[in-house]
């Protein structure tokens, strides 16, 4: 399996930019994450599917902030408008029902101006 | 204070040595304990699952729990280049928790 794919691995963008990050979980697993990493704040939990339904989406910091899953293959999270402060490393991460072992992908690095 | 805390180094150590890793956590409920690795510009892995108080053995790795000190540690022996790399503690307090609860992580460089 390729594991969790995410795209793009690197956006620059400018402030008030509409950013849309992919990804692809691991064929047959059910729980997807979004995370963001940051220095200040560490690993954060943005959003949790299971079965593609949003289940939890406390952690999403503002409205600017959507996800979805319209599929068991493919999910998005959508920043709009971007700002600085989303200058961030956003994971995707999927697992077989509520489980320690997260498989992580590989990470999209998005700097915001 | 946060829920995990975790040293963030970073830890520099000559290939060789053995390196200690811990992490303290002041909730009582947390019963399952990781330890992810992440290699720069990569996602975390999974490096070590244990369950309640005890230690696990992996290859050169191992875990120990102490659930009455809230203290968690995680050892490599025999430290390798190829052990640089940052190291997470994550824990919950069930199974089918999904909202796992990480420290800081820890930065580790092994020197050949």
């Amino acid at each position: 399996d390729a594991g969790v794919i995410q795209s793009p691995r690197h956006e620059v963008t400018e402030m008030g930019q509409e950013v849309t990050l992919r990804c692809k979980p691991i064929s047959g697993h059910n729980s997807l994450f979004w995370y963001r990493q940051t220095m200040m704040r560490g690993l954060e939990l943005l959003i949790y599917f299971n079965n593609n339904v949003p289940i939890d989406d406390s952690g999403m910091p503002e409205d600017r902030f959507s996800a979805k899953m319209p599929n068991a293959s493919f999910s998005t999270l959508k920043i709009q408008p971007s700002e600085p402060r989303d200058s961030a490393v956003y994971f995707c991460a999927s697992s077989l029902e509520f489980s320690g072992e997260l498989f992580f992908g590989e990470g999209s690095r998005l700097t915001v101006l | 204070q946060k829920e995990v805390e975790q040293d963030p180094g970073p830890l520099s150590v000559p290939e060789g040595a053995i390196v200690s890793l811990n992490c303290t956590y002041s909730n009582s409920a947390f019963q399952y304990f990781m330890w992810y690795r992440q290699y720069s510009r990569k996602g975390p892995e999974l490096l070590m699952y244990t369950y309640s108080s005890g230690n696990k053995e992996d290859g050169r790795f191992t875990a120990q729990v102490d659930k009455s000190s809230k203290y968690i540690s995680l050892f490599i022996r025999d430290s390798q280049p190829s052990d640089s790399a940052t190291y997470l503690c994550a824990m919950s307090a069930s199974s089918n928790d999904y909202k796992l609860s990480f420290g800081a992580g820890t930065t580790v460089t092994v020197r050949a």
